[in-house]
């Protein structure tokens, strides 16, 4: 099992709908947990911190469920500038001595006109 | 700009030369990372670096690869004897905290 998991995606979706993406992972023992955005060609950007208590900015919404290792992020009135990759990430203690980040592969959006 | 920097953003080699990537990570950082990402996958992690000491290497940095940050500043990432399987992205990050900031990255092409 891969330690982080994504819908594969493509999803393609109009201007203005919602969409939700989901992750999950495999280490009880992760501590932080993000959503990071990657443009075509670009690095990855951090978009936002994952919560237990989930967490919003804007149209953005994440949640995560420690009990089941899974992590969601909501988009709410998608706009074309939303369109990227959207990249799961998970922070865990890799056992010589540092936290490491674990990245998904990603889950590539479309927002269509 | 004083974000994380890069240099080159592009390399094409030859298989079996030697490239060396530099990173400058942002000023106050202390950690600085190496990941590599090929098409449609995330970056992995390769090795980290707090101040100059390299804390941790991933078991994907064979013998061929090496880092190093000999003044707790800028680093360097090399690798020799190239192959085509190396042709990836290299990315750079650091970071003081929890949050890790990428640069640009470097495109490898191995011929």
């Amino acid at each position: 099992r891969k330690e982080v998991e994504q819908d594969p995606g493509p999803f393609n979706v109009p201007e203005g709908a919602t969409v939700a993406f989901n992750c999950t992972y495999s280490n009880s023992a992760s501590q932080s947990f993000f959503w990071y955005r990657q443009d075509c060609r670009k690095e990855p950007k951090l978009l936002m911190s994952v919560y237990s208590s989930g967490n919003e900015d804007g149209r953005f919404t994440a949640q995560l469920n420690r009990a089941s290792q899974y992590i969601s992020l909501l988009i709410r009135d998608s706009k074309l500038s939303d369109s990227a990759t959207y990249l799961c990430v998970v922070k865990g203690y890799s056992g010589a001595g540092s936290y490491q980040l674990t990245f998904g592969k990603g889950t590539k959006l479309s927002v269509i006109p | 700009d004083t974000g994380v920097s890069q240099d080159p953003r592009h390399k094409i080699t030859k298989r079996g030369q030697n490239v060396t990537f530099r990173c400058d990570p942002i000023s106050e950082h202390n950690r600085l990372y190496w990941y590599r990402q090929t098409l449609g996958q995330g970056p992995e992690f390769l090795t980290y670096f707090q101040n100059e000491a390299q804390l941790e290497k991933s078991r994907l940095l064979s013998d061929r690869f090496s880092a190093e940050r000999p003044k707790g500043s800028f680093s360097t990432l090399e690798i020799q004897r190239t192959e085509q399987g190396d042709s990836a992205m290299y990315l750079c990050a650091s970071g003081s905290g929890g949050e890790q900031f990428f640069g640009p990255g470097t495109r490898l092409t191995v011929l």
